[in-house]
This record gives structure tokens, C-alpha cells and sequence, in this order.
């Protein structure tokens, strides 16, 4: 009840596409939901963020959308570029009153844009 | 610091020797993780330390792993006795409330 199942397992996009990654989730107690980004030789970095109240957000480029009751949320890159061939995570972390939560992460997404 | 700091970024060793690897978080961030990465692989948890809670070390993959957190800042990360499938990135993060920032981690190889 704690996975997180991320899909694709990688994913190739021409550049100016759109790129979009899935996860779903069991644990109706997560109520925090973010991206990281990892480039090679580097730790993950938080990309975008959700909690449940609202089904979408969007950073730039970046779209996260939520689907309460299908328990799924996706990101999608809007004009992928080279420079977001990455490995994508989604993650997910219970509800919690101020303090840290443990996050819970998918399996990751090797994107790669091409020219 | 700017940000949380893992040393060393690369270590190599025998089998059977044991390692220590470190993280000093952001400051203020009470929260510690540690989590390993193997080639090509997702995120395995390890363990967490939340203020003066016990840790959270259910994901510890064995009695030769364990970590301690000083004074709630700096951690250490000791692998007992290394064997050859303990080779991965070991990362570590911090933080305060949602949110992780991870330092960019130590590459473990064990020959």
C-alpha cells in the first residue's frame, strides 16, 4: 500500500514535444506529491509539487495533474527541450502536521529529448 | 550551508572493510534521510531521523548498516564488513517541512 508505480520506464521525445510521465498511488493518507528531477553524477531536485486540493499546477514549462480519485498524477513537459533529458521521479508522502514526512518514490523516468 | 553536503563523493574499498560515509545537512532542517540508488535504479529508502524522535530504520537492509545523527546536524552512514552488493549512490537529504533537498551523493565501490 506505500508503492508508488511510475510508468514509463523511459521515454524518448523529439524536442518541442511533450513529454508525460504517470503514477499511481494506493495510500489515500498521501497528501503531498512532488517531481524531482536527476541529472547524472547529481542528487534529485524538487521540479514541482501538488496537494490534493487542487488537480493542477503549472511552472513554466512544467504541469503537474492530479486525479483524486483515480488516486493517479502525471507530469507533462511542454516543449521538451535537450536539456530536460533527465531521470524523472514522482514521490508521495502522507498527510503530516508541520514536520517532515518520509517521502515514498516511484522507480523512476529516463527522459531523453532528442533533436 | 547553502545546501547539504556528502563526503566523501567517492569511495572505493575491499570487501570486508567497513566505511563511513557523512552528511551535514542545511542547517535548521530537521529532518535526515538517507537513501541508496543503484545503477540505473530508484530510490531505496534507508532511514530517517525526525528531531530527537527514534530513527526510522525500516529500511535498513541488514544488521551490517546503520547511521547516527549527532546533535540533530551531521550524520554518519556506517556500512560493517562490505560486500560487493552494497556498491550504489548513497544519498542523503534534509528538510524542514514538505520537501527534500539532496546532497549529491557518495559513490560506493566495493572491489
Amino acid at each position: 500500500q506505500q508503492q508508488v508505480k511510475q510508468s514509463p520506464q523511459s521515454l524518448i521525445v523529439q524536442k518541442g514535444g511533450i513529454s508525460i510521465i504517470n503514477c499511481a498511488y494506493e495510500n489515500t493518507a498521501f497528501d503531498y506529491f512532488p517531481w524531482y528531477q536527476q541529472f547524472p553524477g547529481k542528487g534529485p531536485a524538487l521540479l514541482i509539487a501538488i496537494r490534493p486540493d487542487v488537480s493542477e499546477k503549472k511552472e513554466g514549462r512544467f504541469t503537474i495533474s492530479f486525479n483524486k480519485s483515480a488516486k493517479q498524477f502525471s507530469l507533462h513537459i511542454m516543449d521538451s527541450q535537450p536539456g530536460d533529458s533527465a531521470t524523472y521521479f514522482c514521490a508521495a508522502s502522507p498527510e503530516h502536521t508541520g514536520t517532515a514526512s518520509k517521502l515514498t518514490f516511484g522507480t523512476g523516468t529516463r527522459l531523453q529529448v532528442t533533436l | 550551508g547553502a545546501g547539504v553536503s556528502q563526503s566523501p563523493s567517492n569511495k572505493v574499498t575491499e570487501k570486508g572493510k567497513d566505511v563511513e560515509l557523512r552528511c551535514d545537512p542545511i542547517s535548521g532542517h530537521t529532518a535526515l534521510y538517507w537513501y541508496r540508488q543503484s545503477l540505473g535504479q530508484g530510490l531505496e529508502f534507508l532511514i530517517y531521523f525526525q528531531g530527537n524522535s527514534a530513527p526510522d530504520k525500516s529500511g535498513l537492509p541488514s544488521d551490517r548498516f546503520s547511521a547516527e545523527r549527532t546533535g540533530g546536524s551531521v550524520s554518519t552512514l556506517t556500512i560493517q564488513r562490505t560486500q560487493q552488493e552494497d556498491s550504489a549512490v548513497y544519498l542523503c537529504a534534509s528538510s524542514l517541512a514538505y520537501g527534500y533537498t539532496f546532497g549529491s551523493g557518495t559513490r560506493l565501490t566495493v572491489v
